[in-house]
């Protein structure tokens, strides 16, 4: 079983759609919480990062992570066809920042 | 502009022949580490370098090796390629302890055939 797991997609949603986002884990160690954008022919790029339970709103944007259930999300309010990319989550334990485990990446397709 | 770049972009090659894949970053960040994308997998760390001469071995490490000279200059080797090291090459840099932010390069594809 994988660290990480997220749903590949692709996710096809109209313009203006809200979107959402997952991946699961089984590492209850994993404290740190990140969500990379990645285009086309592109490196990933940070896009939120967050710090054990909560919610992070960045924008359009909204980061929620569930510990208990072992669960994070991304939504994107509002969703743009410049959002079409995509979205890789990674985490990592407390003090494990050369242990970044990073899911598969959902390819979403945002269409006008 | 701060980033770092990776040569070649794209590269095929046969196996068995040495080949190098330099990575560049101009930001001072102590960190670099070197990764692969495969579809289904994600990306997975081959090695990284906490430091010039410090090297670590990744989840992935067979069949490559790296060297740290230079703290902007961290190039991975693959000194006998084969068919499974076809895949998507991503260097990435940090700043250093206490930041998980990772500054990606912009990708090699590698064919090996």
């Amino acid at each position: 079983q994988k660290e990480v797991e997220q749903d590949p997609g692709p996710l096809s949603v109209p313009e203006g759609a809200i979107v959402s986002l997952n991946c699961t884990y089984s590492n209850s160690a994993f404290q740190y919480f990140m969500w990379y954008r990645q285009y086309s022919r592109k490196g990933p790029e940070l896009l939120m990062y967050t710090y054990s339970s909560g919610n992070k709103e960045d924008g359009r944007f909204t980061a929620q992570v569930d510990k208990s259930s072992k669960y994070i999300s991304l939504f994107i309010r509002d969703s743009q066809p410049s959002d079409s990319a995509t979205y890789l989550c990674a985490m990592a334990p407390l003090g494990g920042y050369n242990k970044l485990i990073f899911g598969a990446g959902t390819r979403l397709a945002v269409h006008p | 502009e701060a980033q770092v770049t990776q040569n070649p972009r794209y590269l095929i090659t046969v196996t068995g022949k040495k080949l190098t894949v330099t990575c560049s970053q101009n930001m001072n960040h102590e960190y670099m580490s070197w990764y692969r994308q495969d579809p289904g997998l994600g990306l997975r760390q081959i090695y990284y370098s906490m430091n010039v001469e410090v090297t670590d071995k990744g989840d992935v490490p067979e069949g490559y090796k790296v060297s740290r000279k230079e703290k902007r200059n961290f190039p991975l080797i693959l000194e006998s390629p084969s068919p499974n090291q076809t895949s998507l090459y991503f260097c990435a840099s940090r700043p250093g302890t206490g930041s998980y932010e990772q500054y990606f390069g912009p990708g090699t594809r590698l064919t090996v055939t």
